[in-house]
């Protein structure tokens, strides 16, 4: 079992280029999240999925979008990244709503 | 809203001492669930402990427990015999009840443990 995985690990990107970063986890689980770290901070949910097609917001949704278009695979896309998005970004799944979460390596994005 | 505190951002400790780093919470459900995860300099996030609001018993992992005193909403976890890996930044984290939060976590700000030799 891999666990959860995230594509790329590292990227750097220049101020208004897109990009998507990719989760797979392959422990069959319903819930997957996406949440960004910043430097002296606690991870905050970007957006989440409670199954396949599904998908909401989080507490710091603006300027990313997400699809789930099987039940594996969470997709997040920057349009036109901005400085400001500069972060390392975690991805985690988990069997329901109750359980633990199971997080990803994490992709450290530079925007410039 | 839920919010998560953690107001030591740096603890040290001798190894093979215990250690207790605090976290507080405030929220106004009755069902909730409490984290404590551990993230080594490498970075990935590892699950520690849970406590859920209606257990009767702190919860145990090993070496890690969660002193839960649910009257004063604090969550804090013992990590007993401390050993040099065990330095890392600390993460407690609340789950809102089952049915609406969809599981979602709010994370405190972490603290920094040191084991010093």
């Amino acid at each position: 079992n891999a666990g959860v995985t995230q594509t790329p690990k590292f990227r750097v990107l220049k101020t208004g280029q897109s990009m998507t970063l990719l989760c797979a986890q392959d422990m069959n689980h319903e819930y997957m999240y996406w949440y960004r770290q910043d430097p002296g901070m606690g991870l905050r949910l970007i957006h989440y999925s409670v199954g396949e097609g599904t998908t909401a917001k989080g507490e710091v949704p603006d300027g990313y979008n997400v699809s789930r278009l099987k039940k594996q695979n969470f997709l997040l896309g920057l349009e036109s990244a901005a400085p400001s998005q500069t972060s390392v970004y975690f991805c985690a799944s988990s069997r329901t709503a109750a359980y633990e979460q199971y997080f990803g390596p994490g992709t450290r994005l530079t925007v410039t | 809203a839920q919010k998560i505190t953690q107001t030591q951002p740096g603890m040290f400790v001798q190894e093979k001492e215990a250690v207790t780093l605090d976290c507080t919470y405030d929220t106004s459900d009755p069902s909730y669930g409490l984290f404590w995860y551990k993230q080594p300099s490498s970075g990935e996030m590892i699950f520690l402990i849970y406590q859920g609001s209606y257990d009767q018993q702190n919860a145990t992992e090993g070496r890690y427990s969660l002193n839960f005193q649910k009257a004063r909403k604090s969550a804090n976890l013992v990590i007993s015999a401390s050993q040099l890996g065990d330095s890392a930044m600390y993460f407690c984290a609340m789950r809102g009840p089952g049915g609406t939060s969809y599981g979602k976590l709010t994370f405190g700000q972490g603290t920094i443990l040191t084991v010093h030799p």
